[in-house]
């Protein structure tokens, strides 16, 4: 149980476009969902927290509009990279947490995104 | 915010033991995790504390005092496969994680 999906699993755009990641609970209803990225060799910054119907809290230093997102359902969460740039690629992973013993997080497998 | 600290890098042999030092500063302390990365994968959850003491969990230990801002995991019995970046995670509040930057352990033969 406990299963999170993403996609794409890796994506390649031009600078300038737009890209959507979606990030799915498969098995279960995760009443917050949250977006990082992590650079190669760092740890993972939080960039959002979203809950099902309502607006995402961004970090500090995270611009919403340029990083999109909405939590449609339950059990679907999309972040939109808008007018990509190259410093915008990273590794994007969402996690989901639901009514756990613990309440923690399972991570979904990661986007890899590459801006040109 | 949570300053989280781990070591950058440790290597260990095969069937050895090994063990990951964390220490944190944080207010509203509310959990702490650990997870196994490897390469180009997420995270996956490895073990929980929220109390002292010692949780054992087949061949991984995690250890908390709150009154120190310590944490330890413990590999046993080291397998090539547990070669792996080991994040050390702090909650504060309901689900907010705060990650270290995570501890590279090379198993070698």
């Amino acid at each position: 149980g406990a299963v999170v999906s993403q996609h794409p699993s890796w994506v390649i755009c031009k600078s300038g476009t737009s890209v959507k990641i979606e990030c799915r609970s498969l098995d279960f209803q995760a009443t917050t969902m949250f977006w990082y990225r992590q650079f190669p060799k760092q740890s993972l910054m939080l960039m959002a927290t979203s809950n099902e119907g309502s607006k995402a809290t961004y970090e500090q230093g995270v611009e919403k509009d340029k990083f999109l997102i909405n939590h449609a359902s339950l059990t679907l969460s999309t972040l939109t990279v808008t007018s990509a740039h190259p410093e915008d690629s990273s590794f994007y992973i969402c996690s989901a947490a639901g009514e756990r013993e613990f309440g923690e997080q399972f991570f979904g497998p990661g986007t890899r995104l590459t801006v040109l | 915010g949570q300053n989280i600290d781990q070591p950058t890098e440790m290597t260990a042999t095969e069937g050895a033991i090994v063990q990951i030092n964390c220490t944190y500063q944080t207010s509203g302390f509310n959990g702490l995790f650990w997870y196994q990365q490897h390469a180009g994968e997420a995270p996956t959850f490895l073990s929980y504390n929220v109390l002292d003491g010692l949780e054992e969990k087949g061949r991984f230990s995690s250890f908390l005092s709150r009154s120190k801002g310590y944490s330890y995991l413990l590999l046993k019995e080291l397998q090539m496969k547990d070669s792996a970046s080991y994040l050390c995670a702090v909650r504060a509040g309901d689900y907010k994680l705060s990650f270290g930057a995570g501890t590279t352990v090379t198993v070698r033969a």
